[in-house]
């Protein structure tokens, strides 16, 4: 199980963190992924963190304002997001990926939503 | 950005097939890499219905097929129910991009 937090308003140009708590799974063998879905675009996939912690990939939407990061102690994958911008408004997702690279996502959580807007 | 293409929705009569494509290119579908679709309903988690181009998690019906031809791939499902109409997505992985890809969607409606 996934459980996303930390979503909320923000004014263009601010900064949110995202956490992804996860339970009933061996965390640190998985990598993270994170998606958001708009009403205009769907699905967009975000950002991904391997399993250890040791990279992370990034859409190109996202590229330099976002950071993922995890602490496999704390079962908790993070997403920092800086000079967001309205178009970063979205219903965020975090999910856990397959290990079988390229993965896919299962499960997912039930994401939080991000409003961008002065 | 999505550069996986799906139709924006197909419909169907209780009972019935409805398939729906899913076009990519030679840097995603067409470079070999695998093809899995998720169903969304509002409000709720996206959730997988079709991994590795034609596998079901458990717990999916066998109604719901996958297929993988080229640089596309195609979601079956067979004995439309009403419970069946949601948002569906592909995904992939583009080498190009040097990450996920996701489709445009395809609202099914009952």
């Amino acid at each position: 199980q996934l459980v996303e937090s930390g979503g909320g308003a923000v004014q263009p140009g601010g900064s949110l963190r995202l956490s992804c708590a996860a339970s009933g799974f061996t965390f640190g063998n998985y990598a993270i992924h994170w998606v958001r879905r708009t009403p205009g675009k769907g699905l967009e996939w975000v950002a991904s963190i391997r399993f250890d912690g040791s990279k992370n990939y990034y859409g190109e939407a996202v590229k330099g304002r976002f950071t993922s990061s995890r602490d496999n102690f704390k079962n908790t994958a993070y997403l920092q997001m800086n000079s967001l911008r309205a178009d970063d408004t979205a219903v965020y997702y975090c999910a856990k990926g397959s290990a079988t690279y390229p993965d896919w996502f299962d499960p997912w959580g039930q994401g939080t939503l991000v409003t961008v807007s002065s | 950005q999505s550069v996986l293409t799906q139709p924006p929705s197909v419909s169907g009569a209780p009972g019935q097939r409805v398939t729906f494509s899913c076009s990519g290119s030679r840097s995603n579908i067409g470079a070999g890499y695998d093809v899995h679709w998720y169903r969304y309903l509002p409000g709720t988690a996206p959730t997988l219905l079709i991994y590795g181009n034609n596998n079901r998690p458990s717990g999916v019906p066998d109604r719901f097929s996958g297929s993988k031809s080229g640089s596309s791939a195609s979601l079956a499902i067979t004995g439309l129910q009403a419970e069946d109409e949601a948002d569906y997505y592909c995904h992939s992985y583009d080498s190009s991009l040097g990450g996920y890809v996701f489709g445009t969607g395809t609202k099914v409606t009952v």
